[in-house]
């Protein structure tokens, strides 16, 4: 059964320090390692897919990465607009599109 | 704009009553699926939709129901057999193929409560 982790389930960061979330996973065949950003009320709002072990993906602050075991989600100088609950997800080989979430970690970015 | 509408936004519940959420989406996806999200955990597929006129159960189907009549609408029903269904529910979908491996799309959402 595929699985996903994520660490920490909180982070608090003042403006302008950098830090990443970590989302480990265990899966049969990675077809692909999504993230995502939601907002309070709001649906899951895509942010990245990630397909193989040494790629890396790049959206202003944001920066995902990915090796065989874990993705981090880098986010660089964060501003107060960066706060939400970041969503990992993983899609393996089953016979349809079956994709895992885990369940995320809270950012909160202080002024 | 293209996109995946919900509605709506907040529904209630009373007991022994069905309710129905609606889905509708304009990004000419083939496939559609419905989750539950809770406080503390991961998004929960209930029904997913591959094709119109077909649709699978996911890992918590029990006490809802679908339908796929039209590609651009899958609503769901949550049916008075469900004992526990407040929650946030999300519509996604995604374009499909034989090794498809694009990202799900999602809606903004319905919360449903209990009266």
């Amino acid at each position: 059964e595929d699985q996903v982790t994520q660490s920490p389930e909180a982070l608090r960061l003042q403006e302008g320090e950098s830090s990443s979330l970590n989302c480990s996973y265990t899966v049969s065949g990675l077809r692909g390692l999504f993230w995502y950003r939601q907002d309070p009320g709001k649906g899951p709002e895509f942010l990245f897919t990630l397909y193989s072990a040494g790629e890396e993906k790049e959206k202003e602050r944001l920066k995902a990465t990915l090796t065989k075991k874990e993705s981090f989600l880098h986010i660089t100088a964060p501003k107060p607009e960066d706060s939400a609950t970041y969503l990992c997800a993983v899609q393996g080989g089953g016979g349809y599109q079956k994709v895992t979430f885990g369940t995320g970690t809270k950012l909160q970015v202080i002024p | 704009d293209g996109g995946i509408t919900q509605s709506p936004k907040y529904l209630f519940r009373k007991e022994g009553q069905n309710v129905t959420l609606s889905c509708e989406q304009n990004l000419n996806h083939d496939a559609m699926y419905w989750y539950r999200q809770d406080p503390g955990q991961g998004l929960r597929l209930i029904y997913y939709s591959q094709i119109v006129n077909d649709f699978q159960k996911g890992d918590i189907a029990e006490g809802y129901s679908v339908s796929r009549e039209k590609k651009e609408s899958f609503p769901l029903t949550v049916t008075s057999a469900q004992k526990n269904p407040t929650a946030f529910y999300l519509c996604a979908s995604s374009f499909q193929g034989a090794d498809s491996n694009q990202p799900q799309h999602f809606g903004d959402g319905t919360r449903l409560s209990i009266l």
